[in-house]
């Protein structure tokens, strides 16, 4: 079946640095990539959504020159959460739409912890 | 604001019986209708998926939905313990894009 891999499972920052989550489509080409945030406790709130080659679409709310979305190629997308601050803590996870029957795969998760 | 809307629990059943998990929507023009288990600290993992009005059934999971009334539900037979997790409802309407409307979700306690 369909498979993404997201890493870092789980990272830790000091308050202003930037980290990047990577999620790689393993055995599909993933031409959306959905990029959500789980507060505890809390639904998946979408945050953007990327189609490969294309400017990410932001909800509102989303701060697109903090949260960075890449999606370069059709088997990677990229989110930097730029100048991090304790409040970004949150799990971060990636869903990709393939063909059917596979629907949407989601992303192992990463926990991001800032400091 | 498009509303998947679900009861937080806890819901607490003990081992063996049918648990029953509601989700109403709010945007009518949904077509695609999910269900999400997913345990703490881990990714959402897909149970059901369903379409048409009626009912469909895989293994102990039966997904409901009616259109009508706006309402998707699942019924898990003979629970287990190992069922004990949060269960997302997650709706979407391919006019307003892919993106999935996930509810909050309810917490499944199945007792021993």
């Amino acid at each position: 079946g369909a498979v993404v891999s997201q890493h870092p499972s789980w990272v830790i920052c000091k308050s202003g640095t930037s980290v990047k989550i990577e999620c790689r489509s393993l055995d599909f080409q993933a031409t959306t990539m959905f990029w959500y945030r789980q507060f505890p406790k809390q639904s998946l709130m979408l945050m953007a959504t990327s189609n490969e080659g294309s400017k990410a679409t932001y909800e509102q709310g989303v701060e697109k020159d903090k949260f960075l979305i890449n999606h370069a190629s059709l088997t990677l997308s990229t989110l930097t959460v730029t100048s991090a601050h304790p409040e970004d803590s949150s799990f971060y996870i990636c869903s990709a739409r393939a063909s059917y029957p596979y629907g949407y795969t989601f992303g192992s998760g990463t926990r991001l912890t800032v400091v | 604001q498009k509303e998947v809307e679900q009861n937080s629990g806890p819901l607490s059943v003990p081992e063996g019986a049918i648990a029953s998990l509601n989700c109403t929507y709010s945007d009518r023009g949904s077509q695609s209708f999910f269900w999400y288990r997913q345990y703490s600290g881990k990714s959402p993992e897909l149970i059901m998926s369903i379409y048409s009005n009626g009912d469909k059934e895989d293994g102990r999971f039966t997904a409901q939905l009616n259109k009508a009334s706006q309402y998707v539900s699942l019924l898990i037979r003979d629970s287990q313990p190992s069922d004990s997790a949060t269960y997302l409802c997650a709706v979407n309407n391919p006019n307003s894009g892919y993106a999935l409307n996930f509810g909050k979700g309810t917490s499944l306690l199945v007792t021993p």
